[in-house]
């Protein structure tokens, strides 16, 4: 099993939508869990970070769920600049800051 | 901040040349990691340090990796000899990891190299 998990897309959703990514993680021990963005041919950039009683920003919402092992993404009122690659990132051990990626969901809009 | 800062920007050589990536990290940074992008694999983790010392290298891929961190403003990734598998983007990104460990701030990335070998 993968460290981190995620659905690759693509993503293809009209402006307005609501879209939602899914992460998994191996794990059970991490305890920090963060989504970042990467526009094409750039570096990925911390989008936000993801705590355990859910945190929201702006049209952007992030959940975790240690019981299963997931964190999610929602977007709401999806807008052409949201077009990006989104990646979950989980601190298997935060001892020693080891910081795993997942694959990365590409999302169009 | 001039954050973290990679160099070169893009490297084409050829096959069986020794290549060398370079990395300054944001200043009061002690984490330093290496990844690798390629469209099949995604961010792969190669190495990453703590305090300039190397935590977990298991995702090098082979002895013809090697990376060091010789102080806290510097690190290097050398691919000795190099194959045209080898070619992709090298990010090279830093964070603050606080005492006690048990949370982390964000990882800042360099630009990222982006690796050709013909």
């Amino acid at each position: 099993r993968k460290e981190v998990e995620q659905d690759p897309g693509p993503f293809n959703v009209p402006e307005g939508a609501t879209v939602a990514f899914n992460c998994t993680y191996s794990n059970s021990a991490s305890q920090s869990f963060f989504w970042y963005r990467q526009d094409c041919r750039k570096e990925p950039k911390l989008l936000m970070s993801v705590y355990s009683s859910g945190n929201e920003d702006g049209r952007f919402t992030a959940q975790l769920n240690r019981a299963s092992q997931y964190i999610s993404l929602l977007i709401r009122d999806s807008k052409l600049s949201d077009s990006a690659t989104y990646l979950c990132v989980v601190n298997m051990s935060p001892g020693d800051n080891d910081m795993r990626f997942g694959a990365g969901t590409r999302l169009t809009v | 901040d001039a954050g973290v800062i990679q160099s070169p920007r893009h490297e084409v050589t050829e096959m069986g040349q020794e290549v060398t990536l370079r990395c300054k990290p944001i200043s009061g940074h002690n984490s330093l990691f290496w990844y690798r992008q390629t469209m099949m694999r995604g961010l792969e983790l190669l190495i990453y340090f703590n305090n300039n010392v190397p935590i977990d290298d298991s995702g090098m891929p082979e002895d013809r990796f090697s990376a060091k961190m010789p102080n806290a403003s510097f690190s290097t990734l050398k691919i000795q000899p190099s194959e045209p598998r080898d070619s992709a983007v090298y990010f090279c990104a830093s964070s603050y990891q606080g005492t006690g460990g048990t949370m982390n701030t964000e990882a800042f990335f360099g630009q990222g190299t982006r690796l050709t070998v013909v």
